[in-house]
């Protein structure tokens, strides 16, 4: 099925480990974007991608690094986990045009111990 | 910056009840809105969805009409069921650099009873 896939949905980690939290989409998006969830603050915005090559900070950036190699991959990497990070974690994709419908993944959550 | 407002949760019902939860916004431009419903345990799903001034979006018996005046975007249903049971979320998406967001609302619960 068309959509976006994220890996691992979930994950523990000790403060100061580094990992990556994996994002594909299969419908030839240009644009996507990593969001994380918290409780009673909706989705914010950490990174966001227009195309390969491109990528931008949102809303909460510090911590995270991303790159996009090709259009179909948008990795979110955690160089030092913080226990501020627990948190699920949200890959999204969108279309070209108006009304730029988002499709979401199934979400990662992962806790920093 | 732009900005959604929700109704604040959590919202118990019980089954066959009429279901309103509030949203409004704040944008500078002319934005496409969005209900979003979240199941537990699963990612976001697009509810439904409005470009224009009094476009009203509808699926699986949900409607919201985008009131450009009131700046609103209301999510209603006549009879709920048990398994609307969800977080739904109100969104925003403006255009030309203001696309490069979506922005929500901090989400309402709801809870239906049997």
């Amino acid at each position: 099925n068309a959509g976006v896939t994220q890996t691992p949905k979930f994950q523990v980690l000790k403060t100061g480990q580094s990992m990556t939290l994996q994002c594909a989409q299969d419908m030839n998006h240009e644009y996507m974007s990593w969001y994380r969830q918290d409780p009673g603050m909706g989705l914010r915005l950490i990174h966001y991608s227009v195309g390969a090559g491109i990528t931008d900070q949102g809303e909460v950036p510090n911590g995270y690094n991303v790159s996009r190699s090709t259009t179909e991959d948008f990795p979110l990497r955690l160089l030092s986990a913080a226990p501020s990070q627990t948190s699920v974690y949200f890959c999204a994709s969108r279309e070209r045009t108006v009304p730029y419908g988002y499709t979401f993944g199934s979400g990662t959550r992962l806790t920093v111990v | 910056g732009n900005s959604v407002t929700q109704m604040e949760g959590p919202v118990t019902l019980s089954e066959e009840a009429f279901l309103t939860i509030n949203c409004t916004y704040t944008a500078t431009g002319y934005p496409s809105l969005f209900w979003y419903v979240q199941y537990p345990g699963e990612g976001l799903q697009l509810l439904l969805k409005a470009t224009k001034a009094d476009d009203k979006g509808s699926n699986k018996g949900f409607e919201a009409t985008y009131r450009k005046e009131t700046t609103s975007f209301h999510l209603e249903k006549g009879s709920v069921q048990v398994s609307d049971s969800a977080v739904y979320f109100c969104a925003l998406s403006d255009r030309g650099q203001g696309a490069q967001k979506l922005v929500f609302g901090q989400g309402t619960r709801l809870t239906i009873n049997p």
